[in-house]
């Protein structure tokens, strides 16, 4: 099984829809991600939480919200999806002990598509 | 604000020759940098990295070079394979205000080795 795994891989989804998509991790790490790569841009972060009770908005926070309901999950939502939403979105985590900066651990990434 | 920038979109090397990938990066209080290697389906995976105490590391065919005073690194990959074929991002780490415990990650460049 994978360290960081994200579902769905997939999803197609309307303009208005809420949608959640789910992380989970076996590593043990303490702090979570999400990022969105779009095409030019990069990996953007969204939120990130560095334990059960912090969470901290990103770069482009605007449209989601996040919940961490353990330290093994960290699930992102959009309340409601929007087309420029449409992207590859990718969580990761890292461990405070080791840098915590350092040597993220991403998963295999969700791609979503808002119509 | 791109922080951290990878002006090359694109990048196509012969097996065997050298290939370089370069990142500026805009903030000073940036103090370790590091290179993520990402297929297609799978999400950016750890490569190398390296703190802004010095200006190379090296791992085995992968090295890296920190130029502070211009705000520059670059990524040799020698010799280059096709399995290097892939979108390698930059990303960056600093103790400063509102970076601490989180990287910022440059656009990527797709870097395709031809046998």
């Amino acid at each position: 099984d994978a360290d960081v795994t994200q579902t769905p891989r997939n999803r197609i989804t309307k303009t208005g829809k809420r949608i959640m998509l789910e992380c989970s991790q076996t590593k043990g790490h303490d702090r979570m991600y999400w990022y969105r790569q779009d095409p030019g841009l990069g990996l953007r972060l969204i939120y990130y939480s560095f334990d059960v009770k912090d969470i901290n908005k990103g770069e482009i926070s605007d449209g989601y919200s996040v919940s961490r309901q353990a330290q093994a999950k960290f699930s992102l939502s959009l309340e409601s999806a929007i087309p420029n939403q449409t992207a590859l979105y990718f969580c990761a985590t890292s461990d405070r002990k080791t840098g915590g900066d350092y040597g993220y651990t991403f998963g295999s990434g969700t791609r979503l598509t808002v119509v | 604000d791109q922080q951290v920038k990878q002006n090359s979109p694109s990048l196509s090397v012969q097996e065997g020759r050298i290939s370089i990938l370069n990142c500026d990066y805009t903030n000073s209080m940036f103090d370790y940098f590091l290179w993520y290697k990402k297929y297609p389906a799978e999400g950016p995976t750890f490569l190398i990295s390296i703190s802004s105490i010095k200006d190379k590391n090296e791992d085995g065919r992968f090295t890296v070079f920190l130029n502070k005073s211009a705000k520059h690194l670059s990524l040799h990959i020698v010799p280059s394979q096709p399995g290097d074929s892939a979108v390698y991002f930059c990303a960056a780490s600093g103790k400063g205000s509102g970076n601490t415990g989180k990287l910022i990650f440059g656009q990527g460049t797709t870097l395709q080795v031809k046998p």
